[in-house]
């Protein structure tokens, strides 16, 4: 059974030093995998998604995100942390080979604290 | 953008109460989900739907119902409310998880 697992509830960084927030999978075959952020009391928003290709990949707001297929990964990054970014952030996986259960199946979630 | 409107930001209900909670949909989209959202343990899916009069069962289906009688909303019904349905609900769709989901705002539900 597919699945993705954030191991952390919560992760605090300074302003303006690097974060990461981590995201470990288990499908059978290539996965899709998304992150996605939750600001207080709203919807979920896309932030990138890994495919196929390049495994870094870059999205909103100055994240990045590394695909690592030995180790199951597709931490979360950004190089230099912001107060704004502090927030929820779900980690989301698909197994391309469930062709008729287009259904995504999200982690825990992460809270992101960035301190002044 | 794709636009996911939820109908309701705050709900406020009575055990017992048929609770409906509705999500339009402006592109088009084939596929709709409901999700609850409850501290520790992320988004569960409770149904989702493919196309017009299609549902599927999700993780956590009981005690809800949905329809889709159009394709651009999707409700979800809760045939009588109880304090565990207590939740934020969040409504999604999306052409295909390729391009992944987009979600409303959602409904933060209490019941009381």
């Amino acid at each position: 059974a597919q699945s993705v697992a954030q191991p952390e509830d919560q992760v605090n960084v300074a302003e303006g030093n690097p974060l990461t927030v981590k995201c470990t999978y288990s499908v059978s075959g290539n996965p899709y995998l998304f992150w996605y952020v939750q600001y207080p009391n709203r919807g979920l928003q896309f932030l990138l998604k890994y495919i196929t290709g390049d495994n870094l990949v870059k999205g909103s707001y100055g994240f990045e995100a590394e695909f690592n297929k030995s180790q199951t990964s597709f931490h979360l990054k950004k190089p230099s942390a912001l107060v704004s970014d502090s927030a929820l952030y779900f980690c989301a996986v698909r197994d391309p080979r469930s062709y008729n259960t287009d259904k995504l199946i999200f982690g825990t979630g992460t809270r992101l604290q960035v301190f002044p | 953008d794709v636009k996911v409107t939820q109908s309701s930001r705050y709900l406020v209900k009575r055990t017992g109460e048929k609770v409906f909670l509705e999500c339009v949909q402006d592109m088009d989209h084939e596929n709709m989900f409901w999700y609850r959202q409850d501290p520790g343990l992320g988004l569960r899916l409770i149904y989702f739907s493919y196309d017009v009069k299609m549902k599927e069962k999700g993780d956590i289906p009981e005690g809800y119902s949905v329809s889709r009688e159009k394709k651009e909303r999707f409700s979800l019904i809760l045939e009588s409310a109880s304090t565990n349905q207590t939740s934020m609900y969040l409504c999604a769709s999306s052409m295909d998880s390729y391009y992944g989901y987009t979600f409303g705002s959602g409904t933060r539900l209490t019941v009381v």
